[in-house]
């Protein structure tokens, strides 16, 4: 069973059009949710950190918010440069604490 | 300021070859990090080290080893390649404590084929 999981698996919006990108995990002892953004080809690029329920971010058309199971990731008025797969990772207390779990991942397209 | 930076990008291996990957980050962050991601598996970690001197297993460690060389640099190293090993591998890093603990910044990635 997944522990962190990323819906919908892809996504295509028209220029302009909002949305948003859903990270829900099934653990507890939460010790950090993460948002990435990786272009094909590259390594993934750090965008936002949450620690704690009720906790925003934002950078550019960017939003992210954490509930306690889960995080949204809005995008507002996207652009075409913003198309990319957008990655969540969460980071458990306890055993190998160090260690970051993945969801899959969705890939957004931004069609002009 | 490089970040995290990885050699080689590509590689072509036979099956039962062996080789290094290097990882070397100017960030002074204790932690570094291996990762593979596979498609349809997302990013799966392989080794870690907490701090220059200590490394531990992640969820899939065998067929690899590592080295923390120093607090710079941690490379990997596939002793007998196998096809299953055919992936793309990143290096990451983190600092420890203070606004941005335990975000990890990655590497360009490696991309391996074992033949």
């Amino acid at each position: 069973e997944d522990q962190v999981t990323q819906s919908p698996e892809a996504l295509r919006l028209q220029e302009g059009e909002s949305s948003s990108l859903n990270c829900s995990y099934t653990v507890s002892g939460l010790r950090g949710l993460f948002w990435y953004r990786q272009d094909p080809g590259k390594g993934p690029e750090f965008l936002f950190t949450l620690y704690s329920a009720g906790e925003e971010k934002e950078k550019e058309r960017l939003k992210a918010t954490l509930t306690k199971k889960e995080s949204f990731l809005h995008i507002t008025a996207p652009k075409p440069e913003d198309s990319a797969t957008y990655l969540c990772a969460v980071r458990f207390s306890g055993a190998g604490s160090y260690q970051l779990t993945f969801g899959k991942g969705t890939k957004l397209s931004v069609i002009p | 300021n490089a970040g995290v930076t990885q050699t080689p990008k590509f590689q072509v291996l036979k099956t039962g070859q062996s080789m290094t990957l290097q990882c070397a980050q100017d960030m002074n962050h204790n932690s570094m990090y291996w990762y593979r991601q596979d498609p349809g598996m997302g990013l799966r970690l392989i080794y870690y080290s907490a701090s220059e001197g200590t490394t531990d297993k992640g969820e899939v460690p065998n067929g690899y080893n590592v080295s923390r060389l120093n607090k710079r640099e941690f490379s990997l190293r596939l002793e007998s390649a196998a096809p299953s090993q055919t992936s793309v591998y990143f290096c990451a890093s983190s600092p420890q404590g203070g606004e941005g603990r335990n975000t990890q910044y990655f590497g360009p990635g490696t991309r391996l084929t074992v033949l």
